[in-house]
């Protein structure tokens, strides 16, 4: 079946220590996977995607095949990183849809 | 641009009527995709449309249906509400069918009462 997993509703840090919130997915073919975010009162907004290798915001994500996992990494976090951070995955094959995960509330505490 | 615009932004429904959700993509875009998320929960997908074709359809029963105009606009229609379909309703647009990363709108919040 394919799925996301995002083992952590809430993660709190503080302002300057490393964040790491994690995603793991099920998928046996070779997806794709996307990080979005979403700030308060704002809309769901794409932040990267494994294929561009990019970082944006300071956050980078590495998809690694072999535990099926797209970690999303920040070194120094900042209290405008506080928002709800979902994991999307989108199959190389059928239809395009995407596979969210449940969201990971990070706060960022000064 | 004025991006994925979506009407109309709330809506207060009663168990066994029928509603009508549109969108409008960001000028150029042909894809148009429908997720619902209920509260607490990742965005869960219903139907891609692109080129005014139904490309892909989640796991929703047939009280659930939508179409895309010569626009590219879409329309999601909801027959026969349940309580259970309170959610935020999200349209998202890209320029084709391909996982470049969607355009999300803003949503619709539907409560079923």
């Amino acid at each position: 079946a394919q799925r996301v997993t995002q083992p952590e509703k809430l993660l709190s840090v503080f302002k300057g220590a490393p964040v790491e919130l994690k995603c793991n997915y099920s998928y046996s073919g070779s997806p794709e996977l996307f990080w979005y975010v979403q700030y308060s009162r704002q809309r769901l907004q794409l932040l990267l995607r494994h294929i561009s290798r990019e970082s944006i915001k300071g956050f980078t994500a590495d998809l690694n095949k072999g535990e099926t996992s797209f970690h999303l990494k920040k070194p120094f976090a900042q209290e405008e990183d506080s928002a709800m951070y979902y994991c999307a995955l989108s199959p190389t094959s059928g239809t395009y849809k995407y596979i969210f995960g449940t969201g990971t509330r990070l706060k960022v505490l000064a | 641009d004025a991006g994925v615009t979506q009407s109309p932004t709330h809506l207060i429904k009663t168990r066994g009527q029928h509603v009508t959700l549109r969108c409008s993509p960001i000028s150029g875009h042909k894809s148009v995709s429908w997720y619902q998320q209920v509260l607490g929960q990742g965005p869960q997908f219903i139907f891609q449309y692109y080129e005014k074709e139904e490309r892909g359809r989640g796991n929703f029963p047939d009280r659930f249906s939508a179409r895309q105009f010569p626009n590219y606009s879409s329309e999601l229609n909801v027959n026969a509400l349940l309580l259970g379909d309170s959610a935020l309703y999200l349209c998202a647009s890209s320029l084709a069918v391909d996982r470049a990363g969607y355009t999300f709108g803003s949503g619709t919040r539907l409560t079923v009462v």
